[in-house]
C-alpha cells in the first residue's frame, strides 16, 4: 500500500539553525501538507500546498517557515533561525483531493532544538 | 510519532469487547469528520471517514456515528484484539478550509 514517508526520523539541531525537513508524498496525491505536534498536545495544522503554492497556513507557520515542492516527488519544510519552542513531531500528511479527502500522514520526524 | 498526552483519557477494555471512543467537535460548519489510530512511533493512521450528509458509515469492525445536532462523534469498534491499542483521534473539516482540526485524543487499552 502506498505511503508517505518523512526522513529523517530524528533531527537533533542547535538553536538558531536553520533546519530541512523532508516528505515524500503518496506518488498521485496533489494536496500537501504539514502538521506538527508538541510533546502531550493536540496534532496542529501549519499548512497545506497545492499546485506548486501554500492553499492554507496557520498562525503557527510565520516568517521563519517555509515550503517547498523542489522535484516532482519531494515536499520540504524549512525552519529558518529554530527556536527551542520549535521542538515538535512534524508530520508531513497528503490526499489526492482538498475537500472531504482523506489526509494520510507519514510517521514523522522528531525534533529536537538544543 | 508519539501522540502521549499525559492527561490523556483512557479506555480499557477486555479482548472480545465492543469499544466505543467518543468525540466532541467544535466548528458547526465542519462537513468532514475523520478518525485515526496512532500507534507509538507512528503517524496517525486512517481508521474511516464520514461527511456531514451521513449520521452512519460501517467498515471492516468499525462504524462511525454522527450526531449533527449536538456536534458528536464516536467510534464503535467490534471485538477488540490487541492490535486495536493505540491512540485514537477524530479529525474536522469545514469552513470552506481542508486543513484538519484534531482532537486531543483518547488511548485505547485491550486486556486479554
Amino acid at each position: 500500500e502506498p505511503e508517505v514517508t518523512q526522513t529523517p526520523s530524528h533531527q537533533v539541531t542547535q538553536m538558531g539553525q536553520e533546519v530541512i525537513l523532508r516528505c515524500v508524498p503518496i506518488s498521485n496525491h496533489l494536496y500537501f501538507y504539514w502538521y506538527r505536534q508538541i510533546l502531550g498536545q493536540k496534532v496542529e495544522f501549519l499548512v497545506s500546498f497545492y499546485n506548486n503554492e501554500i492553499s492554507e497556513k496557520s498562525e503557527i507557520f510565520d516568517d521563519q517557515f517555509s515550503v517547498e515542492r523542489p522535484d516532482g516527488s519531494n515536499f520540504t519544510l524549512k525552519i529558518r533561525s529554530t527556536k527551542l519552542e520549535d521542538s515538535a513531531m512534524y508530520f508531513c500528511a497528503s490526499s489526492e483531493g482538498g475537500r472531504d479527502q482523506p489526509q494520510h500522514f507519514g510517521d514523522g520526524t522528531r525534533l529536537s532544538i538544543l | 510519532g508519539e501522540s502521549v498526552g499525559l492527561h490523556l483519557p483512557t479506555l480499557s477494555v477486555q479482548e472480545g469487547d465492543n469499544s466505543i471512543i467518543n468525540c466532541a467537535y467544535s466548528n458547526s460548519a465542519s462537513d468532514y469528520f475523520i478518525w485515526y489510530k496512532q500507534e507509538s512511533g507512528k503517524g496517525p493512521q486512517f481508521i474511516i471517514d464520514i461527511r456531514s450528509n451521513m449520521d452512519k458509515r460501517q467498515g471492516q469492525r468499525v462504524t462511525v456515528l454522527l450526531n449533527k445536532t449536538v456536534k458528536h462523534l464516536s467510534l464503535q469498534i467490534a471485538a477488540t484484539q490487541p492490535g486495536d491499542s493505540a491512540v485514537y483521534f477524530c479529525a474536522e473539516m469545514g469552513g470552506g478550509y481542508n486543513k484538519l482540526i484534531f482532537g486531543a485524543g483518547t488511548r485505547l487499552a485491550v486486556h486479554p
